[in-house]
């Protein structure tokens, strides 16, 4: 089975809205950590924002938030605001080793390309 | 600070030969990673080193190998190279072993003929 699930392989978004890009793990461990990455297509993975199994609140960097919900094992990336430089592959990850992840390789799902028309 | 530095950036290879892929991390981290990116299967890990060691390492064949030396640069080598190591080649390092961020590098794409 899968660990994490990126069920969009492609999505659309106006310039200057909100985009929820969706991501479900699977893990029996409690301490893991989620991860999202962009990818441009330069190819290099730029490390967006970062949630540890044991946070209670959802974490935010800038215009990115992570829309935890542990019972349901999702981690949504939400993009406010869009701007044309955030057209890129979009990866969620998971790391089941140490505390919250802390540890371990990456585990990642299979992208959501994303394409902000102007 | 300088980010994480890969070479070559491109490599045309042909089946049988072997290659080795650098990866330089960032200044002061100690803690290497890499993984191999194809279309069909997506970003997989291979191995991680730190101080050295290897302390982790992906499912790979034994084709698939690395090392890490004193100044945490690490090399990668694929021996007998078959089409289906074409790929993205992607490195990344982080300060510790236990660390929450890794940064990676622009990556090495490897193509097999």
């Amino acid at each position: 089975a899968q660990k994490i699930t990126q069920t969009q392989p492609g999505m659309f978004v106006q310039e200057k809205e909100a985009v929820t890009l969706d991501c479900t793990y699977d893990t029996s461990d409690q301490s893991y950590g989620l991860f999202w990455y962009k990818q441009p297509s330069s190819g290099e993975m730029i490390f967006l924002i970062y949630q540890g199994s044991y946070d209670e609140q959802n974490a935010t960097e800038g215009r990115y938030s992570l829309n935890f919900q542990k019972a349901r094992k999702s981690a949504n990336l939400v993009i406010s605001a869009s701007q044309l430089g955030d057209s890129a592959m979009y990866f969620c990850a998971m790391r089941e080793g140490g505390y919250g992840g802390s540890q371990g390789n990456l585990i990642f799902g299979k992208g959501t390309k994303l394409s902000v028309k102007p | 600070k300088a980010g994480v530095t890969q070479t070559p950036r491109y490599l045309i290879k042909t089946r049988g030969q072997q290659v080795t892929l650098s990866c330089s991390p960032i200044s002061g981290h100690r803690s290497v990673s890499w993984y191999q990116q194809t279309p069909g299967q997506g970003l997989q890990f291979l191995f991680e080193y730190f101080s050295e060691t290897q302390r982790n390492k992906g499912n790979f064949p034994g084709r698939f190998s690395g090392r890490q030396f004193s100044n945490s640069r690490s090399e990668m080598n694929v021996s007998t190279l078959e089409l289906g190591d074409s790929a993205l080649y992607l490195c990344a390092s982080s300060f510790a072993l236990l660390s929450y961020e890794q940064y990676f590098g622009p990556g090495t794409r490897l193509t097999v003929t």
